[in-house]
């Protein structure tokens, strides 16, 4: 596969589960990145990874959970999630933070709801 | 303080017109990078430019074309005989000495055959 994939598309989960959000990309970048799509906001930078060592936390709940075991694979781990935790969470990779490089480039995004 | 505004919230066309999608920006940097994105109803984003700050040169891909003007601190995205296939949100970001993308609301643009 190329370019940035995520896993799963579509989730459905109630308050008490606990589950992951899958991000990969084949692109050789040095950074990733979490963001939340809500209805009629602007998108929400919620981590930034670089080299494996996140970089950003934008006051995230607890209840989300990132993890970077290495450049290739960004995980976002969810528990005990409230309703309007509900969004299009999307996964970005640039190769690199700042400079010629710092496009990023998204995955096709895990719809969440939270029942 | 950085801001993008894309103070146009939705743009209907008929097919076939050119159009334009405007995009201020403010920051106080010297050095910094403006951004496209499309956004079709699929939901991924896809990049479309970068463009730099020392960099004013127009740019023109197919039917796609920018306008970047720092005087105005404007970067204008204008499509040439639309088609329906441009349906979408499209974004204007901005990344200056931060490594946080500054998004604007976006534009929802709808081609109507």
């Amino acid at each position: 596969e190329t370019g940035v994939t995520q896993t799963p598309r579509h989730l459905v989960m109630g308050m008490t589960n606990k589950k992951s959000l899958k991000c990969e990309q084949h692109l050789g970048h040095n950074a990733m990145y979490w963001y939340k799509q809500s209805a009629k906001k602007p998108l929400e930078l919620m981590f930034v990874y670089s080299l494996e060592e996140r970089v950003e936390n934008n006051s995230v709940p607890s209840r989300f959970s990132p993890e970077c075991p290495n450049s290739s694979h960004l995980f976002l781990h969810l528990h005990t999630l409230q309703p309007e935790d509900s969004a299009l969470y999307l996964c970005a990779s640039s190769q690199d933070l700042r400079g010629q490089g710092a496009e990023q480039y998204f995955g096709p995004g895990t719809r969440l709801t939270v029942t | 303080a950085q801001k993008v505004t894309q103070a146009q919230t939705e743009i209907s066309v008929v097919e076939k017109e050119d159009v334009t999608l405007d995009c201020v920006y403010e920051t106080r940097d010297t050095t910094y990078y403006l951004f496209w994105y499309k956004q079709p109803p699929s939901g991924e984003l896809v990049f479309l430019i970068r463009r730099n700050s020392f960099d004013e040169q127009n740019e023109i891909s197919g039917r796609y074309s920018w306008n970047f003007q720092k005087s105005t601190s404007s970067f204008n995205f204008t499509i040439t005989a639309s088609q329906v296939v441009d349906s979408a949100v499209y974004f204007c970001a901005l990344l200056d000495s931060n490594y946080q993308l500054i998004w604007g609301a976006g534009t929802k643009l709808i081609i109507k055959p």
